[in-house]
């Protein structure tokens, strides 16, 4: 079955540390995106992607960074974590293909990122 | 602004009872709606979608719901729940347009026996 990988699962770091968030996904998806989750916000679009070699922002993508160099991976980089990056970080892709893009989302299984 | 707002953060409700979750969101394009399902630990899993046709849409595990483009909601309803519909619900919408997804701050559903 077609799936999307989060790795690390969990993670603990420093103020100031760089950390990459990794997601791979096998549903041959153009377009992948990161989300955060925080306690009464629901998600929250970081970065989005519609296919190699592109990259968008979105509302909260201050201090995050992608890149898309095929259509498996989207990793996802914080340059110099802070504690307010604290949070559980979410991957997911969409068809994009035409007919069959209806926007479903599909999600891994979630990074939870420590600050300290 | 583009927006979806879940009426209730947490609702509690008895095992057997009757549920309704509600979400309305703002927008002057064509959209698609979803409610996704979130149980604990784990990623968010489609529960059902509306696209184009009839209103009344069923998703998995029994739920349904009702789009009403004059009041822009979709509310989520289930007739009776069981414990194992304690989960986190969340509302979202895809603009047609660029398939960005917005979603709601979530709703807590509590199932007690």
């Amino acid at each position: 079955d077609a799936e999307i990988t989060q790795s690390p699962r969990h993670k603990i770091t420093e103020t100031g540390r760089q950390v990459t968030l990794a997601c791979h996904q096998t549903w041959n998806h153009n377009n992948m995106f990161w989300y955060r989750q925080d306690l009464g916000h629901g998600l929250r679009l970081i970065h989005y992607s519609y296919g190699v070699h592109d990259t968008n922002k979105g509302e909260v993508s201050d201090g995050y960074s992608v890149s898309r160099s095929n259509t498996e991976d989207l990793p996802l980089t914080l340059e110099s974590a802070a504690s307010s990056q604290t949070s559980v970080y979410f991957c997911a892709t969409q068809s994009g293909r035409g007919d069959l893009n209806t926007g479903e989302l599909f999600f891994g299984e979630g990074s939870r990122l420590t600050v300290l | 602004a583009q927006s979806v707002t879940q009426l209730d953060s947490q609702v509690p409700v008895f095992e057997e009872a009757p549920v309704e979750l509600r979400c309305n969101y703002s927008s002057s394009v064509s959209v698609y709606l979803f409610w996704y399902v979130q149980y604990p630990n784990q990623g968010l899993q489609l529960l059902l979608k509306y696209l184009s046709g009839s209103t009344l849409v069923k998703g998995i595990n029994g739920f349904e719901a009702e789009f009403n483009k004059s009041q822009t909601s979709f509310h989520l309803r289930k007739p009776s729940v069981h414990i194992s519909d304690t989960a986190e619900y969340f509302c979202a919408v895809t603009y047609t347009g660029g398939f960005k997804t917005i979603f709601g701050a979530g709703t807590r559903l509590f199932v007690k026996a």
